[in-house]
């Protein structure tokens, strides 16, 4: 694995608990994006960070998710009373001449 | 918004026979179309992408073509081999290499040796 880790690679957790995530660069990167991906499905995106802003966030991202990016290096993605519709891997991306991806994060609601 | 429909959704060709990928997009603002191969249980991976200046790129037996009058692009890939075998996703940015990338639905490619 290169260019980023992301922590942990899986979590399962029971309906109703929060869960944080998170994406460490290997190095400096301005722009940083999150992204879900469900079965079966391409990755969507959910938000993404200039340095240290967060400069848009898909409608995807509701209430019960939040993103911070302290300092503009590692981020972190929580999401509060996960739901069984949660279940899904999240991907990390950075950028350099495009957009490559981290190994993810499979998250299981039971 | 933006969106992007990729089709076939599986494919199956025999060992070294083409496959074609078709991917259509909505946003005529759209300029930058990478496409990325999944294997099994990993991270998707860049294997290549085009800018809207250029009509055709190739990279050894992986092509990509664009027509931005109909709005489509296609990836290609010919003498296929056995670990060709994967799902690929086209996707589209209106902002270029650093962008978010729009998905398509993806292709399970299937190759038979």
């Amino acid at each position: 694995d290169t260019g980023v880790s992301q922590d942990p690679r899986h979590k399962i957790t029971k309906r109703g608990q929060n869960v944080t995530f998170r994406c460490d660069p290997i190095s400096e990167h301005n722009r940083l994006y999150w992204y879900r991906q469900t079965l079966g499905q391409g990755p969507e995106f959910l938000t993404y960070f200039q340095n240290e802003a967060q400069l848009e966030k898909s409608r995807l991202l509701s209430d019960r998710f939040s993103a911070e990016r302290p300092k503009g290096s590692f981020s972190t993605l929580e999401i509060q009373r996960t739901e069984q519709g949660d279940s899904a891997m999240y991907l990390c991306a950075w950028v350099t001449d495009t957009q490559y991806f981290g190994p993810g994060t499979r998250l299981t609601v039971l | 918004g933006e969106n992007v429909e990729q089709h076939p959704s599986t494919l199956s060709v025999q060992e070294g026979d083409s496959a074609v990928i078709k991917c259509t997009y909505s946003d005529s603002a759209s300029n930058y179309f990478p496409w990325y191969k999944q294997e099994l249980g990993k991270r998707p991976q860049l294997i290549i992408d085009i800018r809207s200046n250029v009509g055709e790129k190739k990279d050894q037996r992986i092509a990509v073509t664009l027509n931005k009058t109909a709005k489509h692009f296609s990836l290609h890939i010919t003498e296929t081999q056995p670990e060709d075998s994967a799902v690929y996703f086209c996707a589209a940015s209106t902002s270029g290499n650093t962008g978010k990338l729009i998905f398509g639905q993806g292709t399970t490619l299937q190759v038979k040796p």
